[in-house]
């Protein structure tokens, strides 16, 4: 069955940091998430990326976060100085297109991230 | 703002009994629903859906929910669990007027930890 996968698994970073999350999306999928779940906390959504652009973004994903899809396979998101409440899970999804028949969110395995 | 809330936040139960997640929602308009289960170690995973028509539905490995739009309710059952169901399990919701496709509202979710 095809996957999201992601990378790392787990990265520790310092407080002011840069993280690079990566995320190799299904490879027939035009849409592409980012969530994120702060331990204890539900899981969030970040932002949503179509046709090489963001098409939506939540207030959490101000200023520090970007993303990019850099070679038409990896889906990346950027952290440019991370804080302590970075720390969280952090999940890609991605959808083929957005109906009701192929509309279903795959979910990668996430990636954690604790800052320091 | 929408908010999803699921009533229990850890459920312990043995096997072959049956299990009720409560899920219930807040906003007024229409509505794509989804039930997500989390296997330890894995990622999200849909377990079923709702976007129209027959309010009760049947997703994978046994489980079913029923939308009742009156109580803004979207509870997740399963007759006979098994050791295996042992999970987090995650109610979200799609607003269909305000929130792109793709982008959910996730409950807190519920740990349940089936005993043998």
């Amino acid at each position: 069955e095809p996957e999201v996968t992601q990378t790392p698994s787990h990265q520790v970073t310092q407080m002011g940091q840069e993280v690079i999350l990566r995320c190799v999306p299904i490879s027939n999928h035009l849409y592409f998430y980012w969530y994120r779940q702060i331990l204890g906390q539900k899981v969030e959504f970040l932002v949503s990326f179509y046709n090489n652009e963001i098409s939506e973004k939540s207030e959490i994903f101000d200023d520090q976060f970007s993303v990019e899809r850099p070679d038409g396979s990896n889906f990346t998101l950027k952290i440019r100085s991370t804080k302590l409440e970075d720390s969280a899970m952090y999940f890609c999804a991605s959808i083929l297109r957005r109906d009701s028949y192929t509309g279903e969110l795959f979910f990668g395995e996430g990636s954690r991230l604790t800052v320091l | 703002a929408q908010s999803v809330s699921q009533h229990n936040h850890h459920v312990i139960l043995s096997e072959a009994a049956s299990l009720e997640l409560g899920c219930n929602y807040s906003y007024g308009g229409t509505v794509n629903l989804f039930w997500y289960v989390q296997y330890p170690g894995q990622h999200l995973q849909l377990l079923l859906k709702y976007f129209s028509g027959d309010p009760l539905v049947k997703g994978i490995k046994g489980f079913e929910a029923e939308f009742i739009k009156s109580k803004f309710s979207f509870n997740l059952r399963k007759p006979s669990v098994q050791w295996s169901d042992t999970a987090e399990y995650f109610c979200a919701v799609n607003a269909v007027l305000t929130d792109s496709w793709g982008k959910l509202q996730f409950g807190a979710g519920t740990q349940v930890v089936v005993t043998p």
